[in-house]
């Protein structure tokens, strides 16, 4: 069965670090990118990072571009999400979710999700 | 970027009732949207991919159309199970973007 599992959430000062990790299971991890998005408390979902299969691309909405970084370790079958000068608009619920493309693509399963909480 | 504009924001229905929520690129995408179910507390699920195309498992009340700016999800015959917050997503180019979503909720 295809599973993500997100951790390393928590909360978090302003203007510090945290990583988050994304456990796939069920597929070949190395064949598929893989995404993170974001949603806000009582907000939408908002489109964070992608990762190509063997992570030689990556591209990052503006809102966190130079801040966050996203990596893969495909031997560990593990997405990564490398926050750094983490702001209060940060806090969200971070999840992560597979890329599957045929003629088009779409994003199939998401993991439960981890919460980040920035705050002083 | 591109934009994604939903409508309505919200809506009341009753179970029975047939539902449509729109879906509107601010660029052609072709065919490039997917629909996307999230209830309270969940992750979001994929209902509908490459615009009309429904994914493995899901009831087929719900269905998609449109190509190039503007797209619709149906729901017909809506269930209790169905109330849930509704989000398109275009992936014709990164960023991925996604609609505000469409809030359904029983009348």
């Amino acid at each position: 069965q295809v599973h993500l599992v997100e951790s390393g959430g928590g909360v978090v000062q302003p203007g510090r670090s945290l990583r988050l990790s994304c456990a796939a299971s069920g597929f070949s991890f190395s064949n598929y990118g893989m995404h993170w998005v974001r949603q806000a408390p009582g907000k939408g979902l908002e489109w964070v990072a992608v990762i190509w299969d063997d992570g030689s691309y990556e591209y990052y909405a503006e809102s966190v571009k130079g801040r966050f970084t996203i990596a893969r370790d495909n031997s560990k079958n593990t997405l990564y999400l490398q926050m750094n000068s983490l702001r209060v608009e940060d806090t969200a619920m971070y999840y992560c979710a597979r890329e599957i493309t045929v003629t088009t693509s779409w994003f199939d399963p998401w993991g439960q999700g981890t919460l980040v909480t920035v705050s002083s | 970027d591109i934009q994604m504009t939903q409508s309505p924001s919200s809506l009341s229905a009753s179970v029975g009732d047939r539902v449509t929520i729109t879906c509107r690129a601010s660029q052609s995408i072709r065919r490039n949207l997917n629909w996307y179910q999230q209830k309270p507390g969940k992750a979001p699920k994929l209902l509908i991919y490459d615009a009309s195309s429904l994914q493995s498992g899901v009831p087929s009340r719900f269905s998609g159309s449109g190509s190039g700016t503007d797209f619709t999800l149906t729901i017909n015959r809506l269930q209790p199970e169905d109330f849930a917050t509704y989000y398109c997503q275009q992936s014709y180019s990164t960023p991925y973007t996604f609609g505000q979503g469409t809030k359904v909720e029983i009348k």
